[in-house]
């Protein structure tokens, strides 16, 4: 799998747009980039996942350079209740193992 | 996920005891993972399954045992529980039907926090 590099810790306020960076310069073709998140000591969440189009659901949004070389996620409101440490993931669609790398810690501020 | 459930949520053991975590799920999944998670050290695959009669060790299986009883229920054993296997223990599932992309997206369940003292 490719690997991925994110900011360590970022800060974001409260009603304010998120926006989680993600580089993963040696992505291969066939290989999908996934966001997950972790609140506290609480069970990995699933967010998102895209191969080269951008994605939306209820949760974020998925932007992913056309190169696919990086990636942003998007919280478009945030709040408190978002703050966790995201993780971006990037692998093979048909590929059980899933590797959580050290992710980025983001807290929201009031 | 409240679709994806633990028990217990925590539990205090002693060496050398035997103990088991359960893991149940409504998704309809039928794959089902055993990760643990300690600090500073991310997710580590113990076992997982693709189907009932389809169990494999992941990359920690070592002091560790697990029973497929029905699609939706995946139990971990610990047969001799030791101070080192303290950690948070994650159930998860995916969905082989689903699209590629969606196939290996997992849900996880809400921990189970294990003290072997």
């Amino acid at each position: 799998d490719a690997k991925t590099t994110q900011p360590t810790s970022m800060d974001c306020a409260e009603g304010r747009a998120a926006n989680l960076p993600c580089n993963h310069s040696t992505i291969s073709g066939n290989e999908y980039v996934y966001w997950y998140r972790q609140i506290h000591s609480q069970g990995p969440q699933y967010i998102i996942h895209g191969l080269k189009n951008n994605e939306t659901n209820e949760m974020a949004s998925l932007i992913i350079t056309e190169d696919r070389k990086s990636s942003t996620l998007i919280l478009p409101h945030a709040t408190l209740r978002d703050t966790a440490v995201y993780y971006c993931i990037v692998r093979v669609g048909n590929d059980y193992k899933l590797s959580f790398g050290a992710g980025t810690t983001v807290t929201v501020r009031a | 996920d409240a679709d994806v459930t633990q028990t217990p949520r925590n539990r205090i053991t002693k060496t050398g005891k035997r103990i088991m975590l359960e893991c149940s799920q409504t998704k309809g999944h039928d794959r089902m993972y055993w990760y643990r998670q300690d600090p500073g050290l991310g997710l580590r695959l113990i076992y997982y399954s693709f189907d009932v009669k389809d169990i494999n060790k992941g990359e920690i299986s070592d002091g560790y045992s697990v029973s497929r009883q029905a699609q939706a229920k995946f139990s971990l054993s610990l047969e001799s529980a030791i101070p080192n296997q303290t950690a948070l223990y994650f159930c998860a599932t995916s969905d082989r039907r689903a699209s590629t992309g969606d196939r290996e997206t997992q849900y996880f369940g809400p921990g189970t926090r294990l003290l072997v003292l």
